[in-house]
């Protein structure tokens, strides 16, 4: 079965304080991981795409990168407006259609 | 390009009744995808509609239903409400060029928060 774990479930930083959130995941084939971010109330926003091991896309102060079993999203001098929560999802290959599964999140909040 | 939008926002119903919920996808998008987000659940797939057809489908009772009609806009439907259907209800659209499913990006819509009392 098709798993996705994220870890830290919260992270409290202080302004400026750059910091790492990890996605693990486990299926027989991978053909896209996504990164979204979800403010309170709202819809979660497109924020990465990663297709295959070793690539990188950045996006102001955030940077994902994948490996065959895990990706991570760095936060680089965090602001107060990074507070959100960030989700990470993997389009399995084998699944049917446009099936998403997503981890449960990791809830960043920036102190100034 | 205007985005994803769903209607309505907000809803409160009781238990036993039924809800209809609404999803327009963004202009040219042909496949859309629902999802269930709850706090103890996080976000869990429902279905996805593509060409008017149900392509995918989650791990839910038949309670809940969908449909797509031509436009491309969606409908979810869900019959005999629970007390655990209170969650928001996101949807999805992505542009899906052709039947055999890609991996193109799905942008969400706000989601209508739905209250079961």
């Amino acid at each position: 079965e098709d798993q996705v774990t994220q870890s830290p479930e919260a992270l409290r930083l202080q302004e400026g304080e750059s910091s790492s959130l990890n996605c693990s995941y486990t299926v027989s084939g991978l053909r896209g991981l996504f990164w979204y971010r979800q403010d309170p109330g709202k819809g979660p926003e497109f924020l990465f795409t990663l297709y295959s091991a070793g690539e990188e896309k950045e996006k102001e102060r955030l940077k994902a990168t994948l490996t065959k079993k895990e990706s991570f999203l760095h936060i680089t001098a965090p602001k107060p407006e990074d507070s959100a929560t960030y989700l990470c999802a993997v389009h399995p290959i084998k699944a049917a259609g446009n099936k998403l599964t997503f981890g449960g999140g990791t809830r960043v909040l920036v102190k100034p | 390009k205007a985005g994803v939008t769903q209607t309505p926002r907000y809803l409160i119903k009781t238990r036993g009744q039924q809800v209809t919920l609404s999803c327009s996808p963004i202009s040219g998008h042909r496949s859309v995808s629902w999802y269930q987000q709850t706090p103890g659940q996080g976000l869990q797939f429902l279905f996805e509609y593509f060409s008017e057809t149900q392509r995918n489908k989650g791990n839910f009772p038949g309670r809940f239903s969908g449909r797509q009609f031509s436009n491309s806009r969606s409908e979810m439907n869900v019959s005999t409400l629970e007390l655990g259907d209170s969650a928001l209800y996101l949807c999805a659209s992505s542009p899906q060029r052709g039947a055999r499913a890609s991996t193109d990006t799905q942008y969400f819509g706000p989601g209508t928060r739905l209250t079961v009392l």
